[in-house]
């Protein structure tokens, strides 16, 4: 099946530095990939939509300067957190979405990458 | 906007009991729905997709089933074992190339 790889797994950080995560779908080209948010024992959170060569779409009340979303190939997105402050820390997920053809439209997850802002 | 609902938020079992979980969807027009399994700190395992067209899928000992017009999910599990204990996460988009939408889960724990 396809994969979908993040990096890092887990990062711990000063308050008011910038941390990169990266997605990467490893056997499929993804046109489309989705960045969500999870805090502990609350359920997945939508922040963006990345396509592939143009401006990600933010979800209301995310903050698009502070979370800077760059796709420039179909396989790989990052999201930078910029300033970090504590209440950023949280599980962060992207998901890929194929081209036509690929899992008839399913969404592959990544890992996950748990950030930890002291 | 699609909103997804699952109930109950926790649910305790007996090792070797079928069980029923739900998932409700306010927006009918579905492209697909997933369910997801995670465990405590870790990412998301998909379970099963259903597609638009379908209206079950199974795997092993785990059915779900979808309702488009009654806007209703179900995952089934059957004769659960302790190492089903997860947060299950049911999540629907309206569109090709659109978010999955997710509901809050249902945290299940299995006793041996």
């Amino acid at each position: 099946g396809a994969v979908v790889s993040q990096h890092p797994s887990w990062v711990i950080c000063k308050s008011g530095t910038s941390v990169k995560i990266e997605c990467r779908s490893l056997d499929f080209q993804a046109t489309t990939m989705f960045w969500y948010r999870q805090f502990p024992k609350q359920s997945l959170m939508l922040m963006a939509t990345s396509n592939e060569g143009s401006k990600a779409t933010y979800e209301q009340g995310v903050e698009k300067d502070k979370f800077l979303i760059n796709h420039a190939s179909l396989t790989l997105s990052t999201l930078t957190v910029t300033s970090a402050h504590p209440e950023d820390s949280s599980f962060y997920i992207c998901s890929a979405r194929g081209l036509a053809g690929v899992g008839s439209g399913e969404q592959f997850f990544g890992p996950g990458t748990r950030l930890t802002v002291l | 906007k699609q909103e997804v609902t699952q109930i109950p938020a926790a649910l305790s079992v007996p090792e070797g009991e079928n069980l029923v979980l739900n998932c409700s969807f306010t927006d009918s027009a579905i492209y697909n729905l997933q369910w997801f399994r995670q465990d405590p700190g870790k990412g998301l395992t998909s379970l099963l997709l259903i597609q638009s067209s379908q209206r079950e899928q199974t795997s092993g000992r785990l059915n779900a089933s979808l309702d488009k017009s009654s806007g209703r999910s179900t995952l089934y599990i059957a004769a659960s074992q302790p190492g089903d204990s997860a947060t299950y996460l049911c999540a629907a988009n309206n569109q090709a190339g659109t978010a999955l939408i997710f509901g809050k889960g249902t945290t299940l724990s299995v006793s041996s």
